[in-house]
Formats: C-alpha cells, sequence, structure tokens
C-alpha cells in the first residue's frame, strides 16, 4: 500500500511569489490534514478535511493561505503571495478514522 | 488547547542502553500517537496508544490517561534509533487535530 505523497520535496521561491504545496492521501482515507514546522517553533496543526469538505481551518494562519481537496481525492496548499515567515516543513497527513500518517514533508524555503 | 511536554529534551546514549521519554498532557486525551522523526526528516508512526501497552520489538509505550502521561520505552538503542521522538495526543475537546510535544532529540553513539 503506498503511503501519503507530497510534492515536491522542496521548494524555494522569492518573497511575494506563489507556490503550491500537492498532498495525495492514502487511498482510501477520507481525512487529510495539513501541519507544518515553521524554524524552532512545534509542529502545528492548519487544517481538516474530511473528504471534499473543511472540517476545521482554524489553524490557518491567515488569508494568503489556501487549500483545496477537489473530488476528496488529493489536496493542494496554496501561498500567494509568500513571506520570509512561511518558510518550513508543510505535512500532509491521511487518516481512515482516528491513526494518522505522515508524508515525508515539503521543506519551503523564502528568500 | 492541550499543552504538551515532552521530557529529556536531548538524550545521548550508548549503544545498547536502554531509555524512557516521557510525554505529559494537560487535558484528557482521545487518541495519542508517538512518531520516530528520521534523519530525513520523515515521521515514522510507532504506536497509537490512547490508553494502555503496547510493545513492537525493542520499543514498548503506556498511556496512562488518568494521570495524563505517556511514556516510550527504548530497549537495547541502536543507532539507528537516532532522531527525534514526538508525543501527539489528540483530544476531541480541542478539534479535530494532533498537538506535537516539543520532541525528544535522541543520539545513539556506537
Amino acid at each position: 500500500e503506498a503511503g501519503v505523497t507530497q510534492f515536491p520535496s522542496h521548494s524555494v521561491i522569492e518573497k511575494g511569489q506563489t507556490v503550491t504545496l500537492r498532498c495525495d492521501p492514502i487511498s482510501g482515507h477520507d481525512n487529510l490534514y495539513w501541519y507544518r514546522r515553521v524554524m524552532g517553533k512545534e509542529i502545528k496543526f492548519l487544517l481538516h478535511f474530511v473528504k471534499e469538505s473543511k472540517q476545521d481551518e482554524s489553524g490557518m494562519p491567515n488569508n494568503r493561505f489556501l487549500a483545496e481537496r477537489t473530488g476528496g481525492t488529493y489536496s493542494t496548499l496554496k501561498v500567494q503571495p509568500a513571506e520570509l515567515e512561511d518558510s518550513g516543513v508543510y505535512f500532509c497527513a491521511s487518516s481512515p478514522k482516528n491513526e494518522q500518517f505522515f508524508g515525508p514533508g515539503t521543506r519551503l524555503t523564502v528568500l | 488547547g492541550i499543552q504538551v511536554e515532552q521530557s529529556p529534551p536531548d538524550l545521548i546514549l550508548q549503544e545498547g542502553a536502554n531509555s524512557t521519554l516521557r510525554c505529559n498532557f494537560s487535558d484528557s486525551v482521545n487518541n495519542l500517537q508517538w512518531f520516530h522523526q528520521n534523519p530525513w526528516g520523515q515521521l515514522i508512526n510507532l504506536f497509537y496508544i490512547p490508553s494502555g501497552t503496547k510493545q513492537n520489538g525493542r520499543l514498548s509505550a503506556t498511556t496512562v490517561a488518568t494521570e495524563r502521561y505517556s511514556l516510550l520505552y527504548i530497549s537495547s538503542s541502536q543507532t539507528t534509533d537516532s532522531g527525534v521522538y514526538f508525543c501527539a495526543p489528540w483530544s476531541n475537546n480541542a478539534g479535530n487535530m494532533l498537538t506535537f510535544g516539543g520532541g525528544t532529540r535522541l543520539m545513539v553513539k556506537p
């Protein structure tokens, strides 16, 4: 069974540019989560999808972040425009019910 | 939200030694997971353990939900055990999310 995959593994962009991160969950997992770890901080929740619906987006830092999960399969997280403080590792996780399984993360560097 | 504290923050072991990592949390929890973040940054599932004790090879974990803590035991440590260990509880009272502690950074020396 394939695990959670994320693309790209690394992204380096300049301040003000746009970046889109992609997550493919484990097949059949209705729950999809985004988390991130910024430098020196703990891993923090961003949002939670159940199928294509946003269940909880209380962790989204501001309106520069937009997450979608069209069709209830893969998800994208767009940052527009990117700021320096957005640098960090963005993790995606999926879950059939309770236990969450994480992808390898996307390391985002904003210069 | 839940407050999660892990101890110790850093740990250095000689290969073959045993260790206990602790995770304290501030609220009652419905789920709890332990992860190992390897040197490549991947979060590897170790245990899903909302309560009780589980064992997997040289690793075991115990969660005492009523006393708000969980323990991860590593026996006969190996260099490949190096990395960061995270505890992440989940409470239905605090939203549909895992709350991560700061982690314990483990280095096992040969």
